[in-house]
């Protein structure tokens, strides 16, 4: 049971380029989440995904993409890297049931630089 | 959107000693977790925690979801304790996981 893996670790990419972050989850999980982690300003949510086929923007939507097209994949794109998107980024799911989405799990984190 | 606080905001420790977080939410939530960001960035899940108290190995984590506060105690704390721990909780009405503020512990040998 792999839980949820990002890759990659790391990435340097110039100004301008395109790239995708892939996460996968072996869990079942209906709930995929993207999130980037800056200093002083917490963890905050880009994209997420309630199930397949479906998903919406978060707090800081503006030069990502994502889809959905099965359960375990929910890959991140930059349309047109800047280098205000340098930062960490986490990919997190959950199952969801009722009210309650049951426990978060994380993947190991994606270093991005910007240059 | 529901307000998520922790204290104390930092914890310096020696190995062996015991120490409890505490992370104070703003409304009724019952789906409340606790995590480990380690020195390394990752995100380990301690306890998914709505109510009552649970145990894993030295560390445990007790919820009074009325009372609106959650505890994590750590036990005879270990150097690889340190890091920053966050409690959170979904909120529904933006579908996010809200963090609190995070407690930097670090354990000196």
């Amino acid at each position: 049971n792999a839980g949820v893996t990002q890759t990659p670790k790391f990435q340097v990419l110039k100004t301008g380029q395109s790239m995708t972050l892939q996460c996968a989850q072996d869990m079942n999980h209906e709930y995929m989440s993207w999130y980037r982690q800056d200093p002083g300003m917490g963890l905050r949510l880009i994209h997420y995904s309630v199930g397949a086929g479906i998903t919406d923007q978060g707090e800081v939507p503006n030069g990502y993409n994502v889809s959905r097209s099965t359960t375990e994949d929910f890959p991140l794109r930059l349309l047109s890297a800047a280098p205000s998107q340098t930062s960490v980024y986490f990919c997190a799911s959950g199952s969801t049931r009722g009210q309650g989405v049951d426990g978060y799990t994380f993947g190991s984190g994606t270093r991005l630089t910007v240059v | 959107g529901i307000q998520v606080e922790q204290s104390p905001p930092d914890l310096i420790l020696q190995e062996g000693a015991n120490s409890t977080l505490r992370c104070n939410f703003s409304d009724s939530v019952n789906n409340l977790q606790w995590f480990h960001q380690n020195p390394w960035g990752q995100l380990i899940n301690l306890f998914y925690i709505p109510s009552g108290t649970k145990q894993n190995g030295r560390l445990s984590a007790t919820t009074v979801a009325t009372e609106r506060y959650s505890l994590l105690y750590i036990s005879s704390s270990q150097t690889t304790d340190s890091g920053v721990y966050f409690c959170a909780v979904h909120d529904f009405g933006n579908e996010k996981l809200t963090f609190g503020t995070g407690t930097r512990l670090t354990i000196i040998p």
